[in-house]
């Protein structure tokens, strides 16, 4: 059984642009969710989605963003980067909201660097 | 709200020994989870133990186990027979019910020595 992927695993912007990160689930979960991991904050929830929905969103700016497609996969996009926006960013899909007592697996995660 | 504290940075411990990691967390709700969760130097992060805050049996995988104590709010992770392949940086972390949103400590980052 495939783990999550995600890509790019490694990409550089520069200040002002933006970027899509693609993140496709273990088959059959229907939940994902997004971290961000950074030196100096940790490890901290993004967003939520199950069945297309966001469920939760953590407290990160409105340039920050995300969208899950009918087949599970999803994407998040952060917009006009800054240069504290540069983390290794993590997606994780689980059964939860399927009955099971949620278990997370995690991709290898997208390195944006911000120049 | 939610929160996770782990007080140790780093910790070491010597292979076939066995070293305690601390984590406690604070929540207002009655039903929630624990995780113990591994990154190792390659990044995957990878699920070690889970508790489920009702059961009052301590979870157990293998040569990892934890120590439960709700009313203190204490999440101890033990491992026993430690290997090299246990070095790895160690997250606590703490979820709701039906929800994905992990609520994570700082990290404890573990070395083992031959």
């Amino acid at each position: 059984k495939a783990g999550v992927t995600q890509t790019p695993r490694y990409l550089i912007k520069t200040r002002g642009q933006q970027v899509t990160l693609s993140c496709s689930p273990i088959s059959g979960h229907r939940s994902v969710s997004w971290y961000q991991q950074t030196p100096g904050q940790g490890l901290q929830f993004l967003f939520e989605y199950f069945s297309e929905t966001q469920r939760n969103k953590g407290n990160f700016p409105g340039r920050f963003s995300g969208r899950q497609f009918s087949n599970s996969r999803s994407e998040m996009n952060v917009s006009t980067l800054e240069l504290g926006d540069s983390a290794l960013y993590l997606c994780a899909s689980s059964l939860v909201g399927t009955g099971s007592t949620g278990e997370l697996f995690f991709g290898e995660g997208s390195r944006l660097t911000v120049l | 709200a939610q929160t996770v504290t782990q007080s140790q940075p780093e910790m070491s411990v010597q292979e076939a020994e066995t070293v305690t990691l601390s984590c406690t967390y604070d929540t207002s709700e009655s039903d929630y989870y624990l995780f113990w969760y591994k990154q190792p130097p390659s990044r995957q992060m990878i699920l070690v133990i889970r508790q489920e805050a009702y059961k009052q049996q301590n979870a157990t995988e293998n040569r990892f186990s934890v120590n439960f104590q709700k009313a203190a709010k204490s999440f101890s992770l033990k491992i026993s027979d430690s290997q090299l392949g246990d070095a790895a940086m160690y997250f606590c972390a703490s979820a709701l019910v039906n929800t994905d949103k992990l609520i994570f400590g700082t990290g404890t980052r573990l070395q083992v020595f031959p």
